[in-house]
């Protein structure tokens, strides 16, 4: 167990829809990076926040976008989903000013039929 | 060309036996290189970091690291059954700033067969 957990554990969606995943970093930790791993794939950054501003963003649209708050938690938002957009997303946190190690929460499963 | 590149696999050993796990890497400026372990439908978990060149051991697992050849592997003694999963290698690929960024290869398969 790494102290990061996710929610929700599964999701399902219809296309066009929208959707909110939330994080909660592991206690001491106040960077949050997101990641999408779709089937058989490594994970792909998609962003991070720090000092709840992104820093760092991967090839993904704008319809992907993050908020980070002040006790570090985050939500990842994706609008008018597309059927590739089903994955596994995962958050995994980090501290600035430590090792960049970062750790992963459980994931949340996303499904857009 | 992939940014980090592994074998897909599967890699099937008995058990007991030494596992090798191979991962080559672009970008001559990356730091810091990093381990994953994947169970099937689970997140990845750490297994080993590494940041200078040559060995290091942490239990069953070794991490080897050659930056002049882009080479980072990860060789798993005593395999046990339990060790089968998808293997994860990851590379830091900061920009200069504060961005920690894990680039991941697409993870090699292991089997280890009782």
């Amino acid at each position: 167990e790494t102290g990061v957990t996710q929610s929700p554990t599964h999701l399902i969606k219809t296309r066009g829809q929208q959707v909110t995943l939330r994080c909660s970093s592991q206690s001491g930790h106040n960077t949050v990076s997101w990641y999408q791993q779709a089937l058989g794939q490594g994970p792909q950054f998609i962003f991070q926040y720090y000092r709840e501003e992104e820093n760092g963003r991967g090839n993904f649209p704008p319809r992907f976008s993050g908020l980070q708050f002040p006790n570090y938690s985050s939500e990842l938002n994706v609008n008018a989903l597309e059927l590739d957009d089903s994955a596994l997303y995962l958050c995994a946190s980090s501290h600035a000013s430590g090792t960049d190690t970062q750790y992963f929460g459980p994931g949340t499963r996303l499904t857009v039929l | 060309q992939k940014e980090v590149e592994q074998n897909s696999g599967p890699l099937s050993v008995p058990e007991g036996a030494i596992a090798s796990l191979n991962c080559t890497y672009s970008d001559r400026v990356s730091q810091s290189f990093f381990w994953y372990r994947q169970y099937s439908g689970k997140s990845p978990e750490l297994i080993m970091s590494i940041y200078s060149n040559g060995d290091k051991e942490d239990g069953r697992f070794t991490a080897q690291l050659n930056k002049a050849s882009q080479y980072v592997s990860l060789l798993i003694r005593d395999s046990q059954p339990s060790d089968s999963a998808t293997y994860l290698c990851a590379v830091n690929k900061g920009d200069g700033g504060a961005t920690n960024k894990l680039i991941f290869g697409t993870g090699t398969l292991l089997a280890v067969q009782p």
